[in-house]
């Protein structure tokens, strides 16, 4: 399985964006890019993905670079509710999921 | 809204006890997952169902089993339960066959066993 890097934590305040970045510099042509989150005692919950162009959602957006080795999950107005460990995932389709250690992001009010 | 739920949210039990987790969805999906998630090893993959009656091994499948007899139902056994499967145990569904297919998880079954 492909794999990602993401940093191990990130701090931001409420109401401002957040960038998440995610480094796969061994993707395949065919490997879509998803991104989940945990909040805390609760199951993941899926958040947005894309394979070549940027995604936006309610949720939130997905930039993707050109070469598509990196990615960057953008939460444009983070809330407190926000807080949790965001994981940046590689798929090929109905196959399992190969959950990192994510990013724990946390929001300061 | 996708739905999948889990029996329990917390379970105790004794060690050499059967253990059997319920996971249901209300999306008709063709794919089921059990996961378990520990502190510093994440999730990992214990089995998963493509079809009702089918089922594949994950990463960690030895010391569980599954049943799949309706597609809305997957349950994982714990033959004869040891202190070391005591984690977090997570479920999840997909609706199958898309490339970028998503994963909808329940909310996890605490399970310690003594």
């Amino acid at each position: 399985d492909a794999k990602t890097t993401q940093p191990n934590s990130m701090e931001s305040n409420e109401e401002e964006p957040v960038h998440l970045p995610c480094n796969h510099s061994t993707i395949s042509g065919t490997d879509y890019i998803h991104w989940y989150r945990q909040l805390p005692s609760q199951g993941p919950e899926y958040v947005i993905h894309g394979l070549t162009s940027n995604v936006n959602n309610r949720m939130a957006s997905l930039a993707i670079a050109e070469d598509r080795k990196s990615s960057t999950l953008i939460l444009h107005r983070a809330t407190l509710r926000d807080a949790a460990v965001y994981y940046c995932i590689l798929t090929q389709g109905a196959q399992k999921l190969v959950f990192g250690q994510g990013t724990r992001l946390t929001i300061n009010p | 809204d996708v739905k999948v739920t889990q029996s329990s949210r917390y379970l105790v039990k004794r060690t050499g006890e059967k253990v059997f987790l319920e996971c249901v969805q209300d999306m008709d999906h063709e794919n089921m997952f059990w996961y378990r998630q520990d502190p510093g090893l994440g999730l990992r993959l214990i089995y998963f169902s493509y079809d009702v009656k089918m089922k594949e091994k994950g990463d960690i499948p030895e010391g569980y089993s599954v049943s799949r007899e309706k597609k809305e139902r997957f349950s994982l056994i714990l033959e004869s339960a040891s202190t070391n499967q005591t984690s977090m145990y997570l479920c999840a569904s997909s609706f199958g066959g898309l490339p970028g297919d998503t994963q909808y998880f329940g909310p996890g079954t605490r399970l310690t066993v003594l």
